[in-house]
């Protein structure tokens, strides 16, 4: 069975620019959360969606956004980039909205230059 | 505002011996608590988890303990192998599960 898959692996961007990362979940599963964790601290909480609808929200700008599609996939999109965007982005889902054990990915190094 | 620390940044442990690990929570909100272990290069993976109308939570050689009133949990690892030498968080929920909140990791090396 596979595990959570994210893409790109490592992506290098440029201040101003935007960035899509993508998610697929573990089969079954249909909720899927973002995190960022920054060097040397913990996953900071960004959305949760579950059936396509956003669930739960972190406290970062509206230039994060993200979506849930049909099969349950899902995109984080980052737009205006700064330098402090730098960071591990992780996706974790679990079964349902109401489940507390989260399957995370390896997560994409994205680094602004 | 961080609602869930960890402040040891980390914790080495002679194999064989008992490792603890702490955390401490601010929110009384909380009722889900749970420690994942990340090794380089992968996402975290669950441990443990405890609910807070329990106080301990066993899992073979893990066991997590639960003090509301201090606000506090500790992750008890007996014995200590090798293996389990990682990056720790603890982390929190509310009952529904929507957002979770992260320490910010002890790393423990254990010692052959």
């Amino acid at each position: 069975d596979a595990g959570v898959t994210q893409s790109p692996t490592h992506l290098i961007k440029t201040r101003g620019q935007h960035v899509t990362l993508r998610c697929s979940p573990i089969s079954g599963h249909k909720s899927v959360s973002w995190y960022q964790q920054v060097l040397g601290q913990g996953p900071q909480f960004i959305f949760q969606y579950y059936e396509k609808e956003e669930r739960g929200r972190g406290n970062f700008p509206d230039r994060f956004s993200a979506r849930q599609f049909p099969n349950y996939s899902s995109e984080l999109n980052v737009n205006a980039l700064l330098l402090g965007d730098s960071a591990l982005y992780l996706c974790a889902s679990t079964l349902g909205d109401r489940y507390h054990e989260q399957y995370f990915g390896p997560g994409t190094r994205l680094t602004v230059t | 505002d961080q609602q869930v620390k960890q402040n040891s940044p980390s914790l080495s442990v002679q194999e064989g011996r008992i490792s603890i690990l702490n955390c401490d929570y601010t929110n009384s909100m909380f009722d889900y608590f749970l420690w994942y272990k990340k090794y380089p290069a992968e996402g975290p993976t669950f441990l443990i988890s405890i609910s807070s109308i329990k106080d301990k939570n066993e899992d073979g050689r893990f066991t997590v303990f639960l003090n509301k009133s201090a606000k506090h949990l500790s992750l008890h690892i007996v014995p200590s192998q090798p293996g389990d030498s990682a990056v720790y968080f603890c982390a929190a929920s509310s009952y529904n599960f929507n957002k979770f909140y992260f320490g910010s990791g002890t790393k423990l090396n254990v010692k052959p």
